[in-house]
């Protein structure tokens, strides 16, 4: 597609259940990034794949997150037990490569509400 | 670690005003420089870059010149518009990390 797309764009799931969201990064692009959004704050990185390295997971908060990624395509986020704490707006970002000149292009983002 | 701090908003400003979104940045080395932008509704889009010291982004009316020696990546413009209304993040990428400002909300008023 023209641009990285996200589903489902939003989510509402009760605490303790778990939840998947999905990424498509832009075809081409060996990066693909996963940030948390909380309302009225800035992006909190989360985790970075790149190529078939090992992705950087530094920023997950808790074992209840996790991420894979197959290749150089589709991403999903997983969180386990979800808490209230969860719910934020979780965007992926993509990027031609890791080189610091290369721009990230941002997906529409999933609104996720945990009650 | 690399941090980045913008201005907190809201701002509010009248059509026609002018736009200084205050940014400044911690970080070793020599990163790129970003503002992103974010529509109601919508999801971030890049509004302009600079890859190294004392290149200017410009974009849509807007500029911001990364200064080395203040380590500093103002966003301004000129003239705003109704339509620039709208949460804007200062971001800076060194090697494959990426740091974003908290957002800073402005709207504009006809």
């Amino acid at each position: 597609g023209a641009g990285v797309s996200q589903s489902p764009s939003n989510k509402v799931t009760e605490k303790g259940k778990d939840v998947e969201l999905r990424c498509d990064p832009i075809s081409g692009h060996t990066a693909l990034y996963w940030y948390r959004q909380r309302l009225g704050q800035g992006l909190e990185f989360l985790i970075y794949f790149q190529g078939n390295s090992a992705p950087d997971k530094s920023g997950l908060p808790s074992d209840r997150f996790s991420a894979e990624r197959t290749g150089e395509s589709v991403s999903t986020l997983t969180i386990q037990r979800t808490q209230q704490e969860d719910s934020a707006v979780y965007l992926c970002a993509s990027s031609l490569a890791r080189g610091v000149r290369d721009t990230q292009y941002f997906g529409p983002g999933t609104r996720l509400t945990v009650l | 670690g690399d941090s980045v701090t913008q201005m907190e908003g809201p701002v509010t400003l009248s059509e026609e005003a002018f736009l200084t979104i205050n940014c400044t940045y911690t970080a070793t080395g020599y990163p790129s420089l970003f503002w992103y932008v974010q529509y109601p509704g919508e999801g971030l889009q890049l509004l302009l870059k600079a890859t190294k010291a004392d290149d200017k982004g410009s974009n849509k009316g807007f500029e911001a010149t990364y200064r080395k020696e203040t380590t500093s990546f103002h966003l301004e413009k000129g003239s705003v518009q109704v339509s620039d209304s709208a949460v804007y993040f200062c971001a800076l990428k060194n090697n494959n990390d990426m740091r974003f400002g908290a957002g800073t909300r402005l709207t504009v008023k006809p």
